[in-house]
């Protein structure tokens, strides 16, 4: 079974522009989650959707936002880029969203925003 | 709100010798915890979990955790360190049990010298 790709893997734009980052879950898996990491405050959770539903949200801008798909591909967009969106952006998928279930993460998109 | 604290951001050992990275949570319920591993370039990786079922807690590729209520903590150990455990090593607890947002701690760098 294929694991979680993430497309692009890399990614350079400059400031003021947006970018949209793409997860595709392990087939079969309802719950995506993203989170940011950055080598200052490390990996911070971003937001979770489940069967096309934002179920969580983390501290974050309303820059950053994201949407998810009927086939539970997820997207997220990030607006009005800035320097300190510079990151490795992670989604992670899990079966039903169930309290308990492993995440399986995907090998992160790398955004350099110059 | 629940956090994780990783106590030491690098830690080298000699190929052979123990590996023992710290996690110290805190949490006013039941925590959930976990040890997740990041190799260069990829996404994390769940050596373990602790869901309030045994206390010792076995995981790939030979590590193991001890959750230690009366300590607040959930120690990461291996008895052997190997090259190939060189990596970014997680802790993380999940907020009211649910795994689709996991709250990480800040990270340790292991490194195996020959």
């Amino acid at each position: 079974k294929a694991g979680v790709t993430q497309t692009p893997r890399y990614l350079i734009k400059t400031r003021g522009q947006q970018v949209t980052l793409s997860c595709s879950p392990i087939s079969g898996h309802r719950s995506v989650s993203w989170y940011q990491q950055t080598p200052g405050q490390g990996l911070q959770f971003l937001f979770e959707y489940f069967s096309e539903t934002q179920r969580n949200k983390g501290n974050f801008p309303g820059r950053f936002s994201g949407r998810q798909f009927s086939n539970s591909r997820s997207e997220m967009n990030v607006s009005t880029l800035e320097l300190g969106d510079s990151a490795l952006y992670l989604c992670a998928s899990r079966l039903a969203g169930d309290k308990l279930e492993t995440q399986y993460f995907g090998p992160g998109t790398r955004l350099l925003v110059l | 709100a629940q956090s994780v604290t990783q106590l030491g951001s690098h830690v080298s050992v000699s190929e052979g010798a123990l590996v023992l990275l710290r996690c110290n949570y805190s949490s006013s319920v039941p925590p959930y915890l976990f040890w997740y591993v990041q190799y260069p370039n990829q996404g994390l990786q769940l050596l373990l979990k602790y869901t309030s079922a045994a206390t010792l807690v076995k995981g790939i590729n030979g590590f193991e955790a001890e959750f230690k209520k009366s300590e607040t903590s959930f120690h990461l150990t291996k008895p052997s360190a190997h090259m190939s455990d060189a990596a970014e090593y997680f802790c993380a607890v999940t907020p009211s049990g649910n795994t689709g947002k996991l709250i990480f701690g800040q990270g340790t760098t292991l490194q195996v010298k020959p």
